[in-house]
């Protein structure tokens, strides 16, 4: 069983559609979690970042981290074509277990006009 | 502007030859990562470094060979030895292992 298991998609949804991804993770230590969106042959880029349970919302943007369940949710409101992404999460292990970044497979979306 | 430069974006490699691919950043982050990423999947950690002069194996490091004697840069090797090098490479950086993470743009390796 992998650490982070993602959805790999691919999700295709409507202009304005909410978007939910999705990822949940086997090892109750990660302390950190983060969401990436990745265009088409460009580097990921950090979209949001939180370390305890419950709600961090920016803009169009809200994540959702529930520890007591190991699962972690981005939700995408009036989603936009500029939206169609590869969705990565990726979690932290804490230093006595080296501390590394654990990624998810990603989530292909793309938002229809 | 601070950020993370790869280089060169675009690589092609003979079997058997080995190639090294540059990351250098201006951000004053401590740690550096190297990941590869094949088609669908996530991004698989290769080596990494949180301080310089040191570095460790990540994930798949079988094949590669990093360097860190300098702050700003962490040059990966990709040796002959990697059966299967064909994938995206991307850098990144944090202030400390397990923090948020920049990344570069990437490196597309293509053995010929």
């Amino acid at each position: 069983q992998k650490e982070v298991e993602q959805d790999p998609g691919p999700l295709s949804v409507p202009e304005g559609a909410i978007v939910s991804l999705n990822c949940t993770y086997s090892n109750s230590a990660f302390q950190y979690f983060m969401w990436y969106r990745q265009y088409s042959r460009k580097g990921p880029e950090l979209l949001m970042y939180t370390y305890s349970s419950g709600n961090k919302e920016d803009g169009r943007f809200t994540a959702q981290v529930d520890k007591s369940s190991k699962y972690i949710s981005l939700f995408i409101r009036d989603s936009q074509p500029s939206d169609s992404a590869t969705y990565l999460c990726a979690m932290s292990a804490p230093r006595n277990q080296g501390g590394k970044l654990i990624f998810g497979q990603g989530t292909e979306l793309s938002v229809k006009p | 502007d601070g950020g993370i430069t790869q280089s060169p974006k675009y690589l092609f490699r003979k079997e058997g030859q080995n190639v090294t691919l540059s990351c250098e950043q201006n951000l004053n982050h401590d740690a550096m990562y190297w990941y590869r990423q094949d088609p669908g999947q996530g991004l698989r950690l290769i080596y990494y470094s949180q301080i310089v002069n040191d570095f460790q194996k990540g994930d798949i490091a079988e094949g590669y060979s990093v360097s860190r004697e300098k702050k700003e840069s962490f040059p990966l090797t990709v040796t002959s030895a990697q059966k299967n090098p064909t994938a995206f490479y991307l850098c990144a950086s944090s202030m400390l292992v397990g923090g948020e993470s920049t990344f570069g743009s990437g490196t597309r390796l293509t053995v010929v």
